[in-house]
């Protein structure tokens, strides 16, 4: 089955220091996502991206945070200054069709120390 | 805010019993999805139900969403070790990209 890949699995980061995560959606999905997840918490959703631009984004998607997706292939995730806070499991999503199975990667796991 | 609630938030028994996993809410959503997410890994989709009554089986679990589609349940008949995970619901609405999450109940099964 195809997957949802994204990359690096773990990042550590000093505090305000500016991170990129990368994902590669599958190649024919058009909307994707990024959720997160604190340790021992929900998955929360942060935004989501379709036809290149954000289509909606949560009251956690602040203007530290920015999505692109730079060459019809990757869909990468920014956080211009992170806070310790930020800390946490991000998950990028992508589907087909809205309301059609999303289909999550492994994550990347950001600690910010 | 929509919030989901999921009970029992753990759950551990023997390979063969049977079990049920709630997930409630206040609000209602047009759809409802679970998932199943292993350590380390991103969630992965079991089902998704819409219409409220619904009923789905896949092979030893049964979906239910309820009536008013506030609320849903996910039973497990004869659980095995192999299902052990931790379990989200996920309730989507109508012209929103966003899927609110519930807190998850972790499942263990003992061999």
């Amino acid at each position: 089955e195809p997957e949802v890949t994204q990359t690096p699995s773990h990042q550590v980061t000093q505090m305000g220091q500016e991170v990129i995560l990368r994902c590669v959606p599958i190649s024919n999905h058009l909307y994707f996502y990024w959720y997160r997840q604190i340790l021992g918490q929900k998955v929360e959703f942060l935004v989501s991206f379709y036809n290149n631009e954000i289509s909606e984004k949560s009251e956690i998607f602040d203007d530290q945070f920015s999505v692109e997706r730079p060459d019809g292939s990757n869909f990468t995730l920014k956080i211009r200054s992170t806070k310790l806070e930020d800390s946490a499991m991000y998950f990028c999503a992508s589907t087909m069709e809205e309301g059609e199975k999303l289909f999550f990667g492994s994550g990347t796991q950001l600690s910010v120390l | 805010t929509q919030l989901l609630e999921q009970s029992p938030q753990f759950l551990s028994i023997q390979e063969g019993e049977n079990l049920t996993v709630y997930c409630n809410s206040s609000s209602v959503f047009s759809s409802l999805q679970w998932y199943r997410q292993e350590p380390g890994e991103g969630p992965v989709l079991l089902v998704t139900v819409v219409t409220g009554g619904e009923v789905k089986k896949l092979k030893r679990l049964t979906f239910q969403f309820g009536d008013a589609r506030k609320d849903s349940s996910l039973h497990i008949t004869a659980a095995q070790p192999g299902d052990t995970g931790l379990y989200l619901c996920a309730g989507g609405k109508t012209g929103r990209r966003a899927l609110t999450f519930g807190s998850g109940t972790r499942l263990q099964v003992q061999p």
